[in-house]
């Protein structure tokens, strides 16, 4: 069974460009997280989809980023205009469901270099 | 809310001698705490997670971890460590009280010498 499939794996931009990244969870996967992983530091969420719903995206910085997932399937995640400090690795992730005994499984993620 | 500590943040083991990372944790409600590895340039792996079953807690490649709710502690072993053990290892908490978002801990990186 494929795992979470995400691309570009790489992406070096210079400031004030737009860059999106792309998820595609394992199938039947109706929860969706999007991650953010600073150099030397764990993960922390940045959004969560039920379905196609955004139930949790209190730590997203909305005046930049913006995500969406159509279908309640793929999910793009996007930054416009990029600054320096959202230099990083974005991660995704999907599992079955909410609860104690879910499990997260996560993609490669893709780094992003911001010039 | 709920947060994990781990205690170090690098830790150098020989090949063939156990390995110990150290995790505490805080959490108001009762909590699913779990332990990911990083390989380099590679996606998190689920080690394995404790749900409020068994306390001791087996998962792959000979790791183990075990809840001690009186000590909140949740440290990850294994008995003897094998050079492709080194990685990044990621204690995690999860909680109902947020809607059961995964809480990374900082990470402890694992060094295994020859």
């Amino acid at each position: 069974e494929a795992g979470v499939v995400q691309s570009p794996r790489y992406k070096i931009i210079e400031k004030k460009q737009p860059v999106a990244f792309w998820c595609n969870p394992i199938s039947g996967h109706n929860t969706l997280y999007w991650y953010r992983q600073n150099l030397g530091q764990g993960p922390e969420l940045l959004i969560r989809y039920e379905n196609e719903e955004a139930v949790d995206d209190s730590q997203l910085p909305k005046d930049r980023f913006s995500a969406e997932r159509l279908k309640g399937v793929d999910s793009t995640l996007k930054i416009q205009p990029a600054e320096l400090g959202d230099s990083a690795v974005y991660l995704c992730a999907s599992s079955l469901g909410q609860g104690l005994a879910d499990t997260q499984y996560f993609g490669p993620g893709t780094r992003l270099t911001v010039l | 809310a709920q947060s994990v500590t781990q205690l170090d943040s690098h830790v150098s083991v020989s090949e063939g001698t156990p390995v110990l990372l150290r995790c505490n944790y805080s959490s108001s409600y009762s909590p699913s705490l779990f332990w990911y590895v990083q390989h380099p340039n590679k996606g998190l792996q689920l080690l394995l997670k404790y749900t409020s079953a068994a306390t001791l807690v087996k998962g792959i490649n000979g790791f183990e971890a075990e809840f001690k709710k009186s000590e909140t502690s949740f440290h990850l072993t294994k008995p003897s460590a094998h050079m492709s053990d080194a990685a990044e290892y990621f204690c995690v908490v999860s909680a109902p009280g947020s809607g059961y978002a995964l809480n990374f801990g900082k990470g402890t990186s694992l060094l295994v010498t020859p």
